[in-house]
């Protein structure tokens, strides 16, 4: 099982659509997480931090559920420009600052 | 305050040939993180150095890679007779040391063996 999983899509949704992506991750005694965004050839950027109480940074919303080990990314009123690649990023516990990457979800949004 | 550099931004490497790619961190930050992304594939961790000494190198592959993080200057990610298989997109990041954050990439060198 890989240590963070999510589903690789592409999802093609409408401009103004609202999107959700989710991702697993293995190891329950993981510490930190992120949502990277990662356009076609470029460097990954930080999106957002995840918390438990999940938080809001104007169109996105990211949530994590330590018991079902599950993080999500919502994307309210989608843009032509947020067509990209979502990366879910775990740091495992003990692991330093070394970042644990997805697979990646793909979106394309569409006029 | 400059961001992570990195450079070349693309480097053409004959297989059997030396790959030298270079990363220099945000000013004050004294530790490096290495990641390859392979094509169509997610980020993997490769090795994390602060100045002169290795701290993981336990993503690093076991034969023709090494790194280093010199006292002065950038840190180097050297690959030694190159395959097809090496060719990739290498990002390094930095950070400050004692901190966990989700840190910023340098744009990263795209390698290509032919």
């Amino acid at each position: 099982r890989k240590e963070v999983e999510q589903d690789p899509g592409p999802f093609n949704v409408p401009e103004g659509a609202t999107v959700a992506f989710n991702c697993t991750y293995s190891n329950s005694a993981s510490q930190s997480f992120f949502w990277y965004r990662q356009d076609c050839r470029k460097e990954p950027k930080l999106l957002m931090s995840v918390y438990s109480s999940g938080n809001e940074d104007g169109r996105f919303t990211a949530q994590l559920n330590r018991a079902s080990q599950y993080i999500s990314l919502l994307i309210r009123d989608s843009k032509l420009s947020d067509s990209a690649t979502y990366l879910c990023v775990v740091i495992p516990n003990n692991a330093g600052n070394m970042l644990t990457f997805g697979g990646g979800t793909r979106l394309m949004v569409k006029p | 305050n400059a961001g992570v550099m990195q450079n070349p931004r693309h480097l053409v490497r004959r297989r059997g040939q030396e790959a030298r790619l270079r990363c220099s961190p945000m000013k004050g930050h004294s530790h490096v993180y290495w990641y390859r992304q392979l094509p169509e594939e997610g980020l993997k961790f490769m090795v994390y150095l602060q100045k002169e000494n290795i701290i993981d190198e336990s993503g690093m592959p076991k034969e023709r890679f090494s790194a280093e993080f010199p006292k002065e200057g950038p840190s180097i990610l050297r690959i030694q007779q190159v395959v097809r298989g090496d060719s990739a997109a290498y990002f390094c990041a930095s950070s400050e040391p004692g901190r966990i954050y989700g840190y910023t990439f340098g744009s990263g060198t795209r390698l290509t063996v032919v």
